[in-house]
Formats: structure tokens, sequence, C-alpha cells
């Protein structure tokens, strides 16, 4: 029971154009949604997150944006630079849960130079 | 202020044998959460803790345990080994204070097992 999906293993994407990182998820309850971004031999790393009173959260080069009617949220890079190949994870939450994380399988991204 | 640190980085073990994984979440971070990575199959998570109890479970057999302690330093443990637990394990805290379950986890490097 995958509970958050990323559908897409893996994304290329030219430097300077922007990355979009898809993620939908079948449990209504979730309400605070998360990504990280995780190089290899490392733990994740936090980058951004969207209570789900938001429709937009914007952080530098990262903007997620999360459509509730749909269960999807993306994560937007502009411009993508080669540091940000990586894979990334989306994360969701329910804060009237049980207050555990369900990751989704990630999405590998390359940024081609 | 220190971040999440995992030992050992890296073990090799045999089928049969258990072993230990320790994690010490950042200074004042109450909640402690495992999770299992392994390829394809994203961070599933094992259990979390918070304040020495085991406050949720996720769908693994009870080979995996784990506790803490009053200094929120967590350990989990694994008994009698499968080649199916090589994988990379990753200890999260999170501050867990005013807004449960919509504070962010902040991850340690994790620890490499490998069983063979």
């Amino acid at each position: 029971d995958q509970q958050v999906k990323q559908n897409s293993p893996s994304l290329s994407v030219q430097e300077g154009r922007i990355s979009i990182l898809n993620c939908d998820y079948t449990n209504s309850m979730f309400d605070y949604f998360l990504w990280y971004k995780k190089y290899p031999a490392e733990g994740p790393t936090f980058l951004i997150s969207i209570s789900s009173i938001k429709d937009k959260n914007e952080d530098g080069r990262f903007t997620v944006f999360l459509n509730k009617s749909a269960k999807h949220l993306s994560l937007h890079i502009v411009p993508s630079q080669p540091g940000d190949s990586a894979v990334y994870f989306c994360a969701a939450s329910a804060a009237s849960g049980t207050y555990k994380y369900i990751f989704g399988t990630g999405t590998r991204l390359k940024v081609l130079a | 202020k220190a971040g999440v640190t995992q030992t050992p980085r890296y073990l090799i073990k045999t089928r049969g044998q258990q072993v230990t994984l320790s994690c010490s979440p950042i200074s004042g971070h109450r909640s402690v959460s495992w999770y299992q990575q392994t390829p394809g199959q994203g961070l599933q998570f094992l259990f979390e803790y918070f304040s020495e109890t085991q406050r949720n479970k996720g769908n693994f057999p009870g080979r995996f345990s784990g506790r803490q302690f009053s200094n929120s330093r967590s350990e989990m443990n694994v008994s009698t080994l499968e080649l199916g637990d090589s994988a990379l394990y990753l200890c999260a805290s999170s501050l867990d204070q005013f807004f449960p379950g919509q504070e962010t986890q902040y991850f340690g490097p994790g620890t490499r097992l490998l069983v063979l």
C-alpha cells in the first residue's frame, strides 16, 4: 500500500532549465508535505515543506506546489544546476494521525551541464 | 549545533547474527525515527520513539526492535539477520514540540549494513 508515489524513477534536465519532480498521495488525511534531497552515502537533506493550508511555498530556487483536490504535489527547481543532481524524496504526514512520515520511492534527477 | 549522528557507519554481519545500531539526535530533539532504505523501495518506516516510548511502528517483523534512552539517544536492534536486511538504516530526529507531525525531520548519514 504505497500511500506516497513518485512515478518517475529518473529525470534528466539541461543546466539552467526547470526541473519538475512530481509526487502523488492517496491518503486525504495527509496535511504536511516535505521534499528531501539525497546524495549517495549521505542521509537525506531537508529542502522545503508545505502545509495543506497553502498551495505554494517558495525558497530560493525551490518551489513546491500542492493541489489538494488532485492529491498531487510538485517540486520546481529553477534554474537547475549540476549540483542539484541527486535523488529527491517527497514525504507526507498527518498531524491528526500517527505522527509518522511516509516517503515516496524517490526520483533521481540528473542535471546535464 | 551538531547534527544527527549514527554509529557505526558501515557494518558487515553474517546471517543469523544480531546487530545494534546507534543514533544520537540533534540536541533538544525528542522524537527519533528509524527508516530502512533499499534500492527501489525508498525509505521504509521502521519505528518512532518519543520520550522513551515507541509511538509508531511500521510493518516490519519482530526481529526489528528499538529503544530510546532518557537523553533521547536511540538504538535499533535486528536479531537473526537475513540477507534481505542488507540496507542503509537511517535515523531522523525532530523537535516534535509544537506541531507534532508537522515538523521537519533531520536525518543522520545512515549505517550501511551488509549481511553475508
